[in-house]
């Protein structure tokens, strides 16, 4: 079975610009959450989406946005990039059971604003 | 709030030698909680994870990990390091409610010397 799959790995944007990432995930997997990873303040949650609904929301800006579609691939997007949104951007899925499912993670979309 | 707290950013062993990373967590309820590993350049995957059944757990690659309610403690454990084992760990707790959200700890990073 194929793991989760982002893309692109890498992208170098500048400020202002907005950039999309995409996040395919297991068969069969009806959630997908993201999450922003910094050496400064780690491993932070974004967004959760379950059968193509925000579930769940992390205490970012509004210019950080998700969609799942009917595949329950997801997309994010972040909008007027600052130097600060650089980062590794991690996806993972999971059946969408809740807090003891497991949770797969992709290998991460490493984003650069320039 | 659901938190959890790594302690010791990093820890470094010799080849052979006992693997001890520690994890105290904050809960107004019984916790699920995981362990991840991640290897430079990569996503985060899964150790092991523990919700509510034994409470020694174990997972992938010779690693353990004891709930010990008592101590609000959850720390990971391995009786031989390997070469292999050099890499960032993480604790994580599932956050409340039907969510697959997890809040994670701050990583600790693994050294093993030959």
């Amino acid at each position: 079975k194929a793991g989760v799959t982002q893309t692109p790995r890498y992208l170098i944007k500048t400020r202002g610009q907005q950039v999309t990432l995409s996040c395919s995930p297991i068969s069969g997997h009806r959630s997908v959450s993201w999450y922003q990873q910094t050496p400064g303040q780690g491993l932070q949650f974004l967004f959760e989406y379950f059968s193509e609904t925000q579930r769940n929301k992390g205490n970012f800006p509004g210019r950080f946005s998700g969609r799942q579609f009917s595949n329950s691939r997801s997309e994010m997007n972040v909008s007027t990039l600052e130097l600060g949104d650089s980062a590794l951007y991690l996806c993972a899925s999971s059946f969408g059971e809740g807090s003891t499912d497991t949770q797969y993670f992709g290998p991460g979309t490493r984003l650069t604003v320039l | 709030a659901q938190s959890v707290t790594q302690l010791g950013s990093h820890v470094s062993v010799s080849e052979g030698a006992l693997v001890l990373l520690r994890c105290n967590y904050s809960s107004s309820v019984p916790p699920y909680l995981f362990w991840y590993v991640q290897y430079p350049n990569q996503g985060l995957q899964l150790l092991l994870k523990y919700t509510s059944a034994a409470t020694l757990v174990k997972g992938i690659n010779g690693f353990e990990a004891e709930f010990k309610k008592s101590e609000t403690s959850f720390h990971l454990t391995k009786p031989s390091a390997h070469m292999s084992d050099a890499a960032e760990y993480f604790c994580a707790v599932s956050d409340l409610g039907n969510t697959d959200k997890l809040i994670f700890g701050t990583g600790t990073r693994l050294q093993v010397f030959p």
